[in-house]
């Protein structure tokens, strides 16, 4: 356990409905990163917030995904009109922001679209 | 572009010695490191090179070498639970990390 919480941790959802994922990062920690895995794969960056601006979203984010970190502390990431080509595992993690960036996982969040 | 080669799979025997080679072409480079991750768990941190040279944590020690764009991860004395998925990951100017597709070790009695 990292520290890094993620509700839920599995979702199963209808082609076309919304879902909603929840991101607790480390309390001390003022970076945030949201990443999607596929099988087989690495971690995909999608967006990362830096206290609560989100400083840099992926440019392979559609218009259907959105993120954010009202209070500077745990973030949520939406996904609008669901695709089945949007099952993944989406994971967060969160760092000091030291020069290191060492990089805390959570235990993600896996996406079925049905 | 931006991109990370690793080797898909890799199979050693226990107490052996394995290397995983990553190289990298990235616009921007802070520094390389490297990530397990298990079957159905989140990735961990392993190790971070920013210079040259040799980083050694424990069983496992990670090379770089930024004028070839090239680093491995060196894991000795192997056990059946590092049998995994390791990934290298660049840092840019940006912070967020750039992965490889990861090398899958099997690790055999």
């Amino acid at each position: 356990d990292t520290g890094v919480s993620q509700d839920p941790r599995h979702k199963i959802t209808k082609r076309g409905q919304n879902v909603t994922f929840r991101c607790d990062p480390i309390s001390e920690h003022n970076r945030l990163y949201w990443y999607r895995q596929t099988l087989g794969q690495g971690p995909e960056f999608l967006t990362y917030f830096q206290n609560e601006a989100q400083l840099e979203k992926s440019r392979l984010l559609s218009d259907r995904f959105s993120a954010e970190r009202p209070k500077g502390s745990f973030s949520t990431l939406e996904i609008q009109r669901t695709e089945q080509g949007d099952s993944a595992m989406y994971l967060c993690a969160s760092s000091l922001g030291d020069a290191q960036e060492t990089q805390y996982f959570g235990p993600g969040t896996r996406l079925l679209v049905l | 572009g931006q991109s990370l080669e690793q080797p898909s799979e890799v199979t050693a025997v226990e107490g052996a010695i394995v290397q995983i080679n990553c190289t990298y072409q990235t616009s921007g480079f802070y520094g390389l490191s490297w990530y397990q991750q298990h079957d159905g768990g989140a990735p961990t941190f392993l190790s971070y090179n920013a210079l040259d040279g040799l980083e050694e944590t424990g069983r496992f020690s990670s090379f770089l070498s930024r004028s070839d764009s090239y680093g491995y991860l060196l894991l000795q004395e192997l056990q059946m639970k590092d049998s995994a998925s390791y990934f290298c990951a660049v840092t840019s100017g940006t912070y967020k990390y750039i992965f490889g597709t990861g090398t899958r070790l099997k690790v055999l009695a």
